[in-house]
């Protein structure tokens, strides 16, 4: 079956260090990944989203990086604040396809940032 | 724009009862996609509705259904409740093609 990412990990970082989320797929045939944050009580938030023609994109102190060669997509957060603390989702689409237009998520990963 | 909106927030049922779970896009999307989260399973995709159409649905049974509106609100139904049903259910829009889905609060359920 389709699935996204890892078991449900947890990364603990001491604030003002860097994290890094790892996230693999399974679709080769995805043309479009996207990271979201979820809070305690709320939907997830978009963070970042990268096309398959791309292996890197930048945001506000954020980064992802894709590479397609080992199916495998990372979140970086720089200088990693208690507001960041949250579960992280990857997703991707499998695009128009028999797979259908849909998101299809990986379980997720804690981050947890210590002050 | 307003965000994406969920109704009713929580919800408690019974096994064998029926629910209907209401969702407001943001105005102009016309793409609406249904989730349902569950600790031991994640993100799950029910289905997703585009021009009153569902264009796309995932691996749930038949008792899990939905509906779009002109005006792109959207419902989802869940008849003949079972325990394993409670769950958070997450709805998301976006203007066309699941890219950014914008998502909501959710509405907890919890079959009892």
């Amino acid at each position: 079956g389709e699935s996204v990412g890892l078991h449900l990990p947890t990364l603990s970082v001491q604030e003002g260090d860097n994290s890094i989320i790892n996230c693999a797929y399974s679709n080769s045939a995805s043309d479009y990944f996207i990271w979201y944050k979820q809070e305690s009580g709320k939907g997830p938030q978009f963070i970042i989203d990268i096309r398959s023609n791309m292996d890197k994109r930048q945001g506000q102190r954020v980064t992802v990086l894709l590479n397609k060669t080992v199916k495998h997509l990372s979140l970086q957060i720089a200088a990693t604040q208690p507001g960041d603390s949250a579960v992280y989702f990857c997703a991707e689409n499998p695009g128009w396809g028999e797979y259908g237009n849909k998101l299809v998520f990986g379980a997720g990963t804690i981050l947890r940032v210590k002050s | 724009k307003a965000g994406v909106t969920q109704t009713p927030r929580y919800l408690i049922k019974t096994r064998g009862q029926q629910v209907t779970l209401s969702c407001s896009p943001i105005s102009g999307h016309r793409s609406v996609s249904w989730y349902q989260q569950t600790p031991g399973q994640g993100l799950q995709f029910l289905f997703e509705y585009f021009s009153e159409t569902q264009r796309n649905k995932g691996n749930f049974p038949g008792r899990f259904s939905g509906r779009q509106f002109s005006n792109s609100r959207s419902e989802m139904n869940v008849s003949t409740l079972e325990l394993g049903d409670s769950a958070l259910y997450l709805c998301a829009s976006s203007p066309d093609r699941a890219e950014k889905l914008f998502f909501g609060s959710g509405t907890q359920l919890s079959v009892l």
